[in-house]
């Protein structure tokens, strides 16, 4: 399909387990941004890439979470030593950022996050 | 760091009902977004606003962008369940490799 794509679309860890989330953009998105949302609110910025300059990490609550963006494409949200705080469903969104395409950004269904 | 509120925060309303949704910065912005987000979904675009007083209109929506590019409304007349949602605002950064921001979002239901 064309839209942007997350796997899995439902994760339940036990806490203290690593777990990986996927992201895959629109082709030729330059700009890919990660948000989590907690049940009935809106949403936390965590980090976001802007083609090949370092990414904005400045929303990432703790050491435990980080981000890759590989080949500016595919991205990866890992979260180590999960705690029952962290569940959630973690959003991912790409913005064509090429002039006439504009700026809208294109949400993926996201990932419900369960550590219990 | 550029704030962006929304009230109210929370609006629960009856069918047939109108209402208005806020978004203010603490300082002038470019151009704004709307996104609605329904249930179990990622939120999509509804609009962008980019000329200081500048109204859209979406069938029952209607979308204000205040004269002096701090604020902007959300109207919307005769509401019907299937307009329950997260409405969220948007700032669009100047330069394209500026943040896209987002405001923390009205949870709108309209009981039938």
């Amino acid at each position: 399909g064309a839209g942007v794509s997350q796997s899995p679309s439902n994760k339940v860890t036990e806490k203290g387990k690593d777990v990986e989330l996927r992201c895959d953009p629109i082709s030729g998105h330059t700009a890919l941004y990660w948000y989590r949302q907690s049940l009935g609110q809106g949403l936390e910025f965590l980090i976001y890439f802007q083609g090949n300059s370092a990414p904005d990490k400045s929303g990432l609550p703790s050491d435990r979470f980080s981000a890759e963006r590989t080949g500016g494409s595919v991205s990866t949200l890992t979260i180590q030593r999960t705690q029952q705080e962290d569940s959630a469903v973690y959003l991912c969104a790409s913005i064509p950022r090429t002039g006439t395409e504009g700026t809208e950004a294109f949400f993926g269904q996201g990932t419900r996050l369960t550590v219990v | 760091t550029q704030l962006l509120e929304q009230s109210p925060q929370f609006l629960s309303i009856q069918e047939g009902e109108n209402l208005t949704v806020y978004c203010n910065s603490s300082s002038v912005f470019s151009s704004l977004q709307w996104y609605r987000q329904e249930p179990g979904e990622g939120p999509v675009l509804l609009v962008t606003v980019v000329t200081g007083g500048e109204v859209k209109k979406l069938k029952r929506l209607t979308f204000q962008f205040g004269d002096a590019r701090k604020d902007s409304s959300l109207h919307i007349t005769a509401a019907q369940p299937g307009d329950t949602g997260l409405y969220l605002c948007a700032i669009v950064p100047i330069t394209s490799y500026g943040k896209l921001t987002f405001g923390q979002g009205t949870i709108l239901t309209v009981h039938p």
